[in-house]
């Protein structure tokens, strides 16, 4: 089944503690990117990937770290979290070919920065 | 830059009138646009897309959209509501040279009147 996983769905944190939340996909997509989801602002992009060892920032990329060692996987770092981190995350994977694009999302990440 | 606006951040509409979600978008280049629908407690869904070519796109689930470049305008429309798409729509613009960055708007809640 074609899919992207996201690790933890939920995680409560505090300020300044590092963590990572996992994305993988299955479909073996080029395109991979995160967004985080706030009330009344709609989805922001946070980075995106074009491919293995090519990332680029997005609208918010401040306060988040990317890496795409691997083809699958594209983990979000928070290094230092803060209160206004707290926020839903979603990670996806595309294909695009010919104009024709198939997209995929995560089920989300709740996160709470105390 | 790039930015978008959808007009009315609730729709209310009864269950088989025609529903129209607003989407009005800024970009210096000819973007690619989107539509997505998020379910309530799940991930998005790419609903349409529009390219280059036909300026009417459609999408699943009987939504379709026209691509106004005069009016900087691509909305969203099903000629018959049901109660299953009662969600929160997204209307979204990427630039077509190649980047990969995506603007949202904030979204379109939709309720479904029986």
């Amino acid at each position: 089944e074609a899919q992207v996983t996201q690790n933890p769905r939920y995680l409560i944190t505090v300020t300044g503690k590092k963590l990572t939340v996992t994305c993988s996909q299955n479909m073996n997509h080029e395109y991979m990117s995160w967004y985080r989801q706030d009330p009344g602002l709609g989805l922001r992009q946070i980075y995106y990937s074009m491919n293995v060892e090519v990332t680029d920032k997005g609208d918010v990329p401040e306060g988040y770290k990317v890496s795409r060692k691997e083809k699958r996987n594209f983990p979000l770092i928070l290094e230092s979290p803060s209160p206004n981190q707290t926020s839903l995350y979603f990670c996806a994977s595309s294909l695009s070919i010919g104009g024709e694009e198939t997209q995929y999302f995560g089920p989300g990440t709740r996160l709470l920065v105390l | 830059a790039q930015s978008v606006t959808q007009l009315g951040s609730h729709v209310s509409v009864s269950e088989g009138a025609l529903v129209l979600l607003r989407c009005n978008y800024s970009s210096s280049v000819p973007p690619y646009l989107f539509w997505y629908v998020q379910y309530p407690n799940q991930g998005l869904q790419l609903l349409l897309k529009y390219t280059t070519g036909a300026t009417l796109v459609k999408g699943i689930n009987g939504f379709e959209a026209e691509f106004k470049k005069s009016e900087t305008s691509f909305h969203l429309t099903k000629p018959s509501a049901h109660m299953s798409d009662a969600a929160e729509y997204f209307c979204a613009v990427r630039d077509n040279t190649g980047g990969f960055k995506t603007i949202f708007g904030a979204g379109t809640r939709l309720f479904v009147k029986a």
